[in-house]
């Protein structure tokens, strides 16, 4: 099946640094790419819609200069947490649709952010 | 109101036992619904479609109603491998975005 990769798995950061999280599909091309965000025991939360060559599109909620999303290309889609908070230490897994069959969607393994 | 609903549970259930699962959705243009299933720390797995006819895979039956707005998961027999979470899931095919359930925790015990 599709895969989809994200880079690190796990990152430990202090607080104000700014942290990137990259997520790639290895064998497909994606022009829409999905941000989730979890916290323990709760649900994934959509955080964001990054749409390849344009701007990405934000759920109700969530900062978008806080949360810096880059899909520069078919395969590639980077989220940035700015100036990180210990209340931003979740769980963040990516997903990715195929170009040729968006109804599909694929998730990465996830990236465990804890903020110290 | 949320999107998706689910009971969060826990179920606790013995092996061989059979347990439901019930999910409700407020979006009545939802065109696609799932079960995913994900275990501790990991990312979400794809369990099953659900389709209006209902839908069997092995011990896992699946079932939609859209005039209810709900969909259902039935585990037959169950294993002790089957503890995790599993979560509803609802594609709106504008955009494309799929919004989960909180997900229900299911624990079968020996």
């Amino acid at each position: 099946g599709a895969v989809v990769s994200q880079h690190p798995s796990r990152v430990i950061c202090k607080s104000g640094t700014s942290v990137k999280i990259e997520c790639r599909s290895l064998d497909f091309q994606a022009t829409t790419m999905f941000w989730y965000r979890q916290f323990p025991k709760k649900s994934l939360m959509l955080m964001a819609t990054s749409n390849e060559g344009s701007k990405a599109t934000y759920e109700q909620g969530v900062e978008k200069d806080k949360f810096l999303i880059n899909h520069a290309s078919l395969t590639l889609s980077t989220l940035t947490v700015t100036s990180a908070h210990p209340e931003d230490s979740s769980f963040y897994i990516c997903s990715a649709n195929p170009t040729s069959a968006e109804h599909e969607q694929y998730f990465g393994p996830g990236t465990r952010l804890t903020v110290t | 109101r949320k999107e998706v609903e689910q009971d969060p549970g826990p179920f606790n259930v013995p092996e061989g036992a059979t347990v439901a699962f019930n999910c409700t959705y407020s979006n009545s243009a939802s065109q696609s619904f799932f079960w995913y299933r994900q275990d501790c720390r990991k990312e979400p797995k794809l369990l099953m479609s659900v389709y209006s006819s209902g839908n069997e895979d092995g011990r896992f039956t699946a079932q939609l109603n859209r005039a209810s707005q709900y969909i259902s998961l039935l585990i037959r027999d169950s294993k002790l491998s089957d503890s995790a979470t599993y979560l509803c899931a609802v594609l709106n095919t504008g955009g494309f975005k799929t919004i989960f359930g909180a997900g229900t925790r299911l624990f079968v015990k020996a």
